[in-house]
């Protein structure tokens, strides 16, 4: 079954770095996406991505963060100047354009930790 | 806003035995998707069961079926015969005419042998 693979699978970064978080989704879906989960808590939408734009964004998704695709198979998140509240499980997943309402095939994520 | 609540952050079960989780939702939207995914310790995401607000007939998938009750804005899951492998956190969702899911706190399961 295909997948959505998500590297690395847990990065650790310094408070005030740049990281990026890496994505491949499925290969025929064109809506992209970017969640977060904070330890304990809800899965949280920051962005969707289609047509090489950005379609929806929450008021998480500030001038901190990022998305590009920049070769037609990766999407990438970036987070320009990481803080310790942006600690959290970072999942992307992506949808089939013709049944986006039927569920998104998300990646295994990727557990960001900034100290 | 849409808002999703489960109201059970924690459930037990017996193997071989049925359990429902609860769930929620607030929307003034008519049409709209729901859903159940689970995440295994690993935190993967998977889908479990989806259900078109349209549809009347409760979604089923295997051992896991839905009581979708719309005018009560309620969709809880039920999983009979549960499993070990069951044991997770469960998350409701709900998706309207926007592009984003809306998630619920999750309910965890645990699953006694």
């Amino acid at each position: 079954e295909p997948e959505v693979t998500q590297t690395p699978s847990h990065q650790v970064t310094q408070m005030g770095q740049e990281v990026i978080l890496r994505c491949v989704p499925i290969s025929n879906h064109l809506y992209f996406y970017w969640y977060r989960q904070i330890l304990g808590q809800k899965v949280e939408f920051l962005v969707s991505f289609y047509n090489n734009e950005i379609s929806e964004k929450s008021e998480i998704f500030d001038d901190q963060f990022s998305v590009e695709r920049p070769d037609g198979s990766n999407f990438t998140l970036k987070i320009r100047s990481t803080k310790l509240e942006d600690s959290a499980m970072y999942f992307c997943a992506s949808s089939d354009p013709t049944v986006t309402n039927y569920g998104y095939t998300f990646g295994s994520g990727t557990r960001l930790t900034v100290v | 806003a849409q808002t999703v609540t489960q109201s059970q952050p924690e459930m037990s079960v017996q193997e071989a035995e049925t359990v429902t989780l609860s769930c929620t939702y607030d929307t003034s939207e008519s049409d709209y998707y729901l859903f159940w995914y689970k995440q295994p310790p690993s935190r993967q995401m998977i889908l479990v069961i989806r259900q078109e607000a349209y549809k009347q007939q409760n979604a089923t998938e295997n051992r896991f079926s839905v009581n979708f009750q719309k005018a009560a804005k309620s969709f809880s899951l039920k999983i009979s015969d549960s499993q070990l492998g069951d044991a997770a956190m469960y998350f409701c969702a709900y998706k309207g005419g926007g592009n984003q899911f809306y998630f619920g706190t999750g309910t965890s399961l645990t699953v006694i042998p």
